[in-house]
């Protein structure tokens, strides 16, 4: 198994839908991240935990939320899907100060 | 905002021929992180290095850090086909709040 699993790995989905996308990690990290990645514009940071009562925004929150349901596990909603939220989305996991293991990634298409 | 900045954006190179790509960066760190995407697939750690280390290496990768110019370069030695991929640094900062910020990646083609 990966140790970090993202599901679904692609997705289309209408505008004004409701969509979450989940993150699950097999490392025992407390610390995962949600990045969604925009041709020429590589990784921006959406959100992150640094354990389960711990969430925060990162730079493009906006239009997304976040559940930390366990030390595993990190889901991603979309409340209200637009076309411009349109992306590769990764779900990642860190120990301190060190490398981060990434998923695969979730394509989102939103029409 | 992005923190680092690969250059150059895009490189081709034949094979058996080194790859060197560079990243600028803003703000002090904690350190640096090298990281490879082959195309739509997830991000792959290759090296990280901190910013009391000048140099590193890892089997054909060498990494170099100059905090004073706020730059390291990514050397690929021997480079074959299956190195054609996306690099992206990544720079760690923020003490307690740590976390890792991306630039937006060399997309690396190594030509048989």
């Amino acid at each position: 198994d990966a140790d970090v699993t993202q599901t679904p790995r692609n997705r289309i989905t209408k505008t004004g839908k409701r969509i979450m996308l989940e993150c699950s990690q097999t490392k025992g990290h407390d610390r995962m991240y949600w990045y969604r990645q925009d041709p020429g514009l590589g990784l921006r940071l959406i959100y992150y935990s640094f354990d389960v009562k711990d969430i925060n925004k990162g730079e493009i929150s906006d239009g997304y939320s976040v559940s930390r349901q366990a030390q595993a596990k990190f889901s991603l909603s979309l409340e209200s899907a637009i076309p411009n939220q349109t992306a590769l989305y990764f779900c990642a996991t860190s120990d301190p100060e060190n490398g981060y293991t990434f998923g695969s990634g979730t394509r989102l298409t939103v029409v | 905002s992005q923190q680092g900045e690969e250059d150059p954006q895009a490189l081709s190179i034949q094979e058996g021929e080194n790859a060197t790509m560079n990243c600028s960066y803003k703000t002090s760190i904690n350190n640096l992180q090298w990281y490879r995407q082959n195309s739509g697939r997830g991000l792959v750690h290759l090296i990280l290095i901190r910013s009391n280390e000048r140099e590193k290496h890892s089997g054909r990768l060498r990494v170099t850090l100059d905090t004073s110019k706020k730059s390291s370069s990514l050397l690929i030695t021997a480079s074959r086909a299956a190195d054609t991929a996306s690099y992206f640094c990544a720079t760690g900062s923020g003490g307690s709040n740590y976390k890792l910020t991306f630039g937006k990646g060399t997309l690396l083609t190594v030509n048989p």
